[in-house]
């Protein structure tokens, strides 16, 4: 069974520029998530999906962050504009009976 | 909401010995306490969990322990090996809701 797929692997931008990041949960997971993790901390959630629609986005910076689960499936986790302390690991999750299956990881370096 | 707390932030054990990794949580609703592994540069993974109907769970070499009336509950590695050096996160939730991780416990196995 393929596991959560995340793209890109690495991203370096500026300050005040824009980033966006993919996920492609496990086969059949309708719940996704997508964690925060700074370095020496755990992961903090950011937004959790049930299908295509929000569950809890009660942690997600709104002014700067967006995400979407447009079809039920992929999602793509959006920050615009990037701050110095969005530097981070960027880990999507899904899961179908509470597990939580994590991707990769995208690591995000804002300059 | 809930905090879970982590102890000890580092820990390092000779090859062959114990390790004993502690949570404590704030939530009484609380009743699934997942722990998962993170090796540098990678993706936490699951590697045992327990729910508040249970008392301990033993996985080979892994075992977890849940004390429901001090709200703690702690990870223990016996016969450790260079291979379990990585850095342990505890998490914390109730049904339905989300997971709260610690701050994780680096684990250094010295040959």
């Amino acid at each position: 069974e393929a596991g959560v797929a995340q793209s890109p692997r690495y991203k370096i931008i500026e300050k005040r520029q824009s980033v966006a990041f993919w996920c492609n949960p496990i086969s059949g997971h309708a719940t996704l998530y997508w964690y925060q993790q700074i370095l020496g901390q755990g992961p903090k959630l950011l937004i959790q999906f049930q299908n295509n629609g929000v569950v809890d986005d009660s942690q997600l910076p709104k002014d700067r962050f967006s995400a979407e689960r447009l079809k039920g499936v992929d999602s793509t986790l959006k920050i615009q504009p990037a701050k110095l302390e969005d530097s981070a690991v960027y880990l999507c999750a899904s899961s179908l009976s509470g597990i939580r299956d994590f991707g990769p990881g995208t690591r995000l370096l804002v300059l | 909401g809930e905090n879970v707390e982590q102890h000890p932030s580092t820990l390092s054990v000779q090859e062959g010995d114990s390790a004993v990794i502690k949570c404590t949580y704030s939530d009484s609703a609380s009743n699934y306490f997942p722990w998962y592994k993170q090796e540098l540069g990678k993706r936490p993974q699951l590697i045992i969990d327990i729910r508040s109907n249970v008392g301990e769970k033993k996985d080979q070499r892994i075992a977890v322990t849940l004390n429901k009336t001090a709200k703690h509950f702690s990870l223990h590695i016996t016969e450790t090996q260079p291979e379990d050096s990585a850095v342990y996160f505890c998490a914390a939730s109730a049904q339905g809701q989300n997971f709260v991780f610690g701050p994780g416990t680096r684990l250094s196995v010295l040959p």
